[in-house]
């Protein structure tokens, strides 16, 4: 089946810092997202971004399809940043069936 | 508005024991889905659902049951529940599977002792 690697595991801040998180996938795919679960677990969606960039405040994202990666960049990180960070790409043959990375924790510290 | 809606929210079980997982959403989305999302790791699709009448196996669907018998609800059913099923579930909905954003429930913290 189709690899999601992300990195970095984990990620350390001081507040107001920037930071690049990558998704790498092993398999052409049409769909990309990026989800953020907070200290609470609560998941939210981030972007749909299957090719090309988006930006939603501080935060933007961007896919390079051909060469199957992604990249979620945070500028000027705030303590409600942490948590931890996800891509999920479909399965091949499958666009019901997402798959996800193990993703990457973000901690932010004030 | 409500989103999507997950009970219970914690849930302690013995081995053997059944029990249903509820989930609700009230946005008139088509596609439904239920994940497990165990420590250190992303989460994995148990079994999704196109549309009311229709369903069909994830990553890891054994152990585990849906039906969708209306737009607004996808049930997740554990019939004999066993440790390894220990994990925290998440349902999503969104108005299709491709080119929509997901909305998640909150969760449910399952626990099988």
């Amino acid at each position: 089946g189709i690899q999601v690697e992300q990195s970095p595991p984990d990620l350390i801040l001081q507040e107001g810092a920037n930071s690049t998180l990558r998704c790498n996938f092993s398999d052409s795919v049409n769909n990309l997202q990026w989800f953020h679960q907070n200290p609470w677990g609560q998941l939210i969606n981030l972007f749909y971004i299957p090719s090309g960039t988006k930006q939603n405040g501080r935060l933007s994202a961007t896919t390079v399809a051909t060469e199957r990666y992604s990249l979620l960049y945070i500028s000027s990180s705030q303590t409600t940043d942490s948590g931890v960070y996800f891509c999920a790409v479909p399965a091949p043959f499958n666009n019901n069936d997402m798959r996800f990375g193990a993703g990457t924790r973000l901690t932010v510290k004030p | 508005n409500a989103g999507v809606t997950q009970t219970p929210k914690f849930q302690v079980l013995k081995t053997g024991q059944s029990m249903t997982l509820q989930c609700a959403q009230d946005m008139n989305h088509e596609y439904m889905s239920w994940y497990r999302q165990d420590p250190g790791m992303g989460l994995r699709l148990i079994h999704y659902s196109v549309g009311a009448g229709i369903t069909d196996q994830g990553e890891v669907p054994n152990g585990y049951n849906v039906s969708r018998s209306t737009t607004e609800d996808f049930p997740l059913r554990l019939l004999s529940a066993a440790p390894s099923q220990t994990s925290v579930y998440f349902c999503a909905s969104s108005y299709s599977s491709v080119n929509t954003e997901a909305f998640f429930g909150q969760g449910t913290r399952l626990t099988v002792v």
